[in-house]
């Protein structure tokens, strides 16, 4: 099985711009859930999809949302970029809202500028 | 408020010698996950413990859990380099969430 793809790998925005990032998970899974993880906050959970609702969110202004599609592919959006949302940017999948074992994939590395 | 320690944060030891790494909870969970993540890489899923007392054993890592302690450890028994990287450990509390500890960097020395 393929592993958890996202896309872009690598992304450089300016302050105010706004950005999507996207996730393809694991055939057959159907939970999504985004980190983003930077040297000082370490991994800080962002959201977890499934079945195109969001189940669960972490402590991240409105400017960070997210979707996800039918099939189960997602998306997260941050608008009006800040010199702080640089980060790296992981998405995981599981099979379902269990907490079982998250597959996370090579992640997208924002910087803004 | 969800904590999840780890210690130590950065650990440097020589190759063949053995070490431990400790990942403090401060809610219930009833599993707990140990991640490795090389430079510049994603994270890559070493074990889940899903009950007290359950103990892993992968090459030369070794996982346990006492989830009355709250407390699960990482031993590495014989370092290598190649187990150069940062370990992670996760708890999942009934929100389901992933809370993740602060993250230990293993420098393995030749």
């Amino acid at each position: 099985k393929a592993g958890v793809t996202q896309t872009p790998r690598y992304l450089i925005k300016t302050r105010g711009q706004q950005v999507t990032l996207s996730c393809s998970p694991i055939s057959g899974h159907r939970s999504v859930s985004w980190y983003q993880q930077t040297p000082g906050q370490g991994l800080q959970f962002l959201f977890e999809y499934f079945s195109e609702t969001q189940r669960n969110k972490g402590n991240f202004p409105g400017r960070f949302s997210g979707r996800q599609f039918s099939n189960s592919r997602s998306e997260m959006n941050v608008s009006t970029l800040e010199l702080g949302d640089s980060a790296l940017y992981l998405c995981a999948s599981s099979p379902d809202l269990l907490g079982g074992t998250q597959y996370f994939g090579p992640g997208t590395r924002l910087l803004v500028l | 408020e969800l904590k999840v320690e780890q210690n130590p944060l950065f650990l440097s030891m020589q190759e063949g010698k053995n070490y431990t790494i400790y990942c403090n909870y401060s809610t219930t969970s009833d599993r707990l996950y140990w991640y490795r993540q090389d430079p510049g890489k994603s994270l890559e899923s070493l074990f889940v413990l899903l009950s007290n007392g359950a103990v892993k054993q992968e090459g030369r890592l070794m996982a346990s859990l006492d989830t009355k302690a709250r407390l699960s450890t990482l031993h590495i028994t014989a370092a290598v380099h190649d187990l150069s990287a940062t370990y992670f450990c996760a708890v999942v509390p009934g929100t389901y969430k992933y809370i993740f500890g602060t993250g230990t960097r293993l420098k393995v020395l030749a």
